[in-house]
């Protein structure tokens, strides 16, 4: 089965822009979850979907970062503005059921200059 | 808040070898422990721990988990250079979402020739 897929690999940006990463699960995953690591630091929590609908969205930063997965597919995570803070590697993981453990992506690096 | 710490922070030995990696936590209403394992870029699951004591095992690889002391350790016998990656501990606690991990900052093994 293809596994998480995430794109792009890597982006630069300017502080201000506007980013848009996607994440695309495994197919028949209802269970879809973001996560970041700044550099230094470790992997956190940013949000889970379950099917279209946000669970838990207490990981998210702030009002500039939204996350919508609309028709419980794939799903998007916009910052913007970005702010230099923003960078790091931006993971997308997704499960069958809560209990699973999750398959990852490949993560974007986000690069805010 | 919840942790997870694991040490040693980094870790290089030779081919043939045996490595323990411990994890610690400290996590309201723990569901389970979860070992990773991260060579370029998707960590890739290796285990996941909900009863103290029963030791899983693939191949080299074992972890076992002590619920008292909260703490769970990774053991790799007769390592290989393809065994040089970061290794990740994650637990999952209920919080707001039915599964939500929170990471240590991994361990670093090099495994030298």
């Amino acid at each position: 089965e293809a596994g998480v897929t995430q794109f792009p690999s890597h982006s630069v940006i300017e502080k201000g822009q506007t980013v848009t990463l996607r994440c695309d699960p495994i197919s028949g995953h209802d269970n879809l979850y973001w996560y970041r690591r700044v550099m230094g630091k470790e992997i956190k929590f940013l949000l889970h979907f379950v099917k279209e609908s946000k669970q838990d969205e207490s990981g998210m930063p702030n009002n500039r970062f939204l996350a919508e997965r609309t028709g419980g597919t794939y799903s998007t995570l916009k910052v913007q503005p970005a702010e230099l803070e923003d960078s790091g590697v931006y993971f997308c993981a997704s499960s069958q059921d809560v209990r699973d453990g999750y398959t990852f992506g490949s993560g974007t690096r986000l690069t805010v200059v | 808040e919840d942790k997870v710490v694991q040490s040693p922070l980094s870790l290089v030995v030779h081919e043939g070898d045996t490595v323990t990696l411990n994890c610690s936590y400290e996590v309201t209403n723990f569901r389970s422990l979860l070992w990773y394992k991260q060579e370029k870029k998707a960590p890739t699951f290796l285990f996941m721990l909900t009863s103290s004591g029963i030791e899983k095992k693939s191949g080299r690889l074992s972890s076992i988990l002590d619920k008292k002391e909260l703490s769970s350790i990774l053991n790799i016998t007769a390592t290989q250079t393809g065994d040089s990656a970061i290794y990740l501990c994650a637990v999952g606690g209920s919080g707001g979402s039915n599964y939500k991990l929170t990471f240590g900052k991994g361990t670093l093994l090099t495994v030298n020739p």
